[in-house]
């Protein structure tokens, strides 16, 4: 079983809605990352935070905004998506000094 | 030319085979290397982390970098149906880089 935990596992929404998804990590890592995956393609990088401090992919649109309460919790607050936005969101951390990557299990969005 | 190449498959072997996955890239900065295993609607599961070149074994999984000629290949022995799933080879140059992932080939061990 992954030690980084997401919820909700699966998300239905409507493009006018707003939520949000979920991670935590209790391994200690410092850096935690929000991936976005879709169907049989490899995970593309949109917020990592490293010690709490924000890097974000650029091509990242604004209606995905992320928060890190603290170093073991990740949250993506979504508004305002499209259609094209449902995919596999992931959730991935890592320990400082190596360049290993932990992902969770994910949250499967649907955007209607 | 995408700067991790990897060969998107399907590779179909029968149970007990040897498989081969392969990588190779351009970036001669990369020197930390992962492979990972997804299933189908998972999320993916680090299954080796190699650092600079070497070889690394964990079971039935070998890990071989080849940083000359900047291959990376993935060894499973005594291949099980449960291995069937897509394979990504994943790559950075330090530890607080972003992570390069291959396109992912994916794999079906037939019983």
């Amino acid at each position: 079983d992954t030690e980084v935990t997401q919820t909700p596992k699966h998300l239905v929404m409507g493009m006018t809605n707003k939520k949000s998804l979920k991670c935590e990590q209790h391994m200690g890592h410092r850096a935690m990352y929000w991936y976005k995956q879709k169907a049989k393609k490899p995970p593309e990088l949109m917020f990592v935070y490293s010690y709490e401090k924000l890097s974000i992919n650029e091509s990242v649109p604004s209606r995905f905004s992320p928060e890190c309460p603290n170093s073991s919790l990740l949250n993506l607050h979504l508004h305002a998506l499209q259609p094209e936005d449902s995919a596999l969101y992931l959730c991935a951390s890592s320990p400082e000094g190596t360049g290993e990557l932990f992902f969770g299990e994910g949250s499967r969005l649907t955007v209607l | 030319q995408k700067e991790v190449e990897q060969d998107p498959g399907p590779l179909s072997v029968p149970e007990g085979a040897i498989v081969s996955l392969n990588c190779t890239y351009s970036n001669s900065a990369f020197q930390y290397f992962m492979w990972y295993r997804q299933y189908s609607r998972k999320g993916p599961e680090l299954l080796m982390y190699t650092y600079s070149s070497g070889n690394k074994e964990d079971g039935r999984f070998t890990a071989q970098v080849d940083k000359s000629s900047k291959y990376i290949s993935l060894f499973i022995r005594d291949s099980q149906p449960s291995d069937s799933a897509t394979y990504l080879c994943a790559m950075r140059a330090k530890a607080g880089n972003m992570l390069t992932f291959g396109g992912g080939t994916r794999l079906m061990v037939k019983p």
